[in-house]
């Protein structure tokens, strides 16, 4: 089965400095992965995706996401984080035909 | 554009009673449709997905069902609520040809008391 993990409860970054966001992934075949957001009491939105090509993919709000085959991983950056990025954010896989979210890692962005 | 609705946006049931979530999405037409609930802030869980109108996806068996009457309503319910009923609802559609990138809801807070 299809899944995802996301091994940080919590990542912490000061405003400016850049951020990485924990991704690896378990899937039979090609890897189809993406990154959702959450801010506080919303639904989620989505950042971006991988589904082939370019191990670096480039998303919504600056963020980007490097695929990494051998590590099996998808982890999410930002050069420089704002306070504004501070939410909940989620990796994804499909699987069959539904997405499979991971636990979910917060971010939280200081000034 | 697409806009997805879903209300109430806060909902507070004693335990017993019954439930009806409802969502609706304009601007777009035979969207899959997808119901999952988020409990203590966290992990998402699939509960029911829709390819069509009366096309009803279980994921996981409990006190909920869900019906598309519509082909852009989706609606989720229950007979009598449970206390681990509680949770973040959340409505969400897709592209039947592009699964993956999903249009979530703003969601329902349900506190089952």
């Amino acid at each position: 089965a299809q899944s995802v993990a996301q091994p940080e409860d919590q990542v912490n970054v000061a405003e400016g400095n850049p951020l990485t966001v924990k991704c690896t992934y378990s899937v039979s075949g090609n890897p189809y992965l993406f990154w959702y957001v959450q801010y506080p009491n919303r639904g989620l939105q989505f950042l971006l995706k991988y589904i082939t090509g370019d191990n670096l993919v480039k998303g919504s709000y600056g963020f980007e996401a490097e695929f990494n085959k051998s590590q099996t991983s998808f982890h999410l950056k930002k050069p420089s984080a704002l306070v504004s990025d501070s939410a909940l954010y989620f990796c994804a896989v499909l699987g069959g035909n539904k997405l499979v979210f991971g636990a979910g890692t917060i971010l939280r962005v200081k000034s | 554009s697409q806009t997805i609705h879903q209300w109430p946006a806060t909902l507070v049931q004693p335990v017993g009673s019954p439930l009806s979530l409802e969502c609706t999405v304009e601007g777009t037409s035979n969207p899959n449709l997808y119901w999952y609930r988020q409990a203590a802030g966290r992990g998402l869980q699939l509960l029911f997905y829709s390819v069509g109108i009366g096309q009803i996806s279980s994921e996981v068996p409990q006190n909920l069902s869900a019906s598309r009457p519509q082909d852009r309503q989706f609606i989720l319910s229950s007979k009598k609520l449970l206390l681990s009923d509680s949770g973040f609802y959340l409505c969400a559609w897709s592209w039947d040809t592009e699964l993956y990138e999903q249009y979530f809801g703003p969601g329902t807070r349900l506190t089952v008391t």
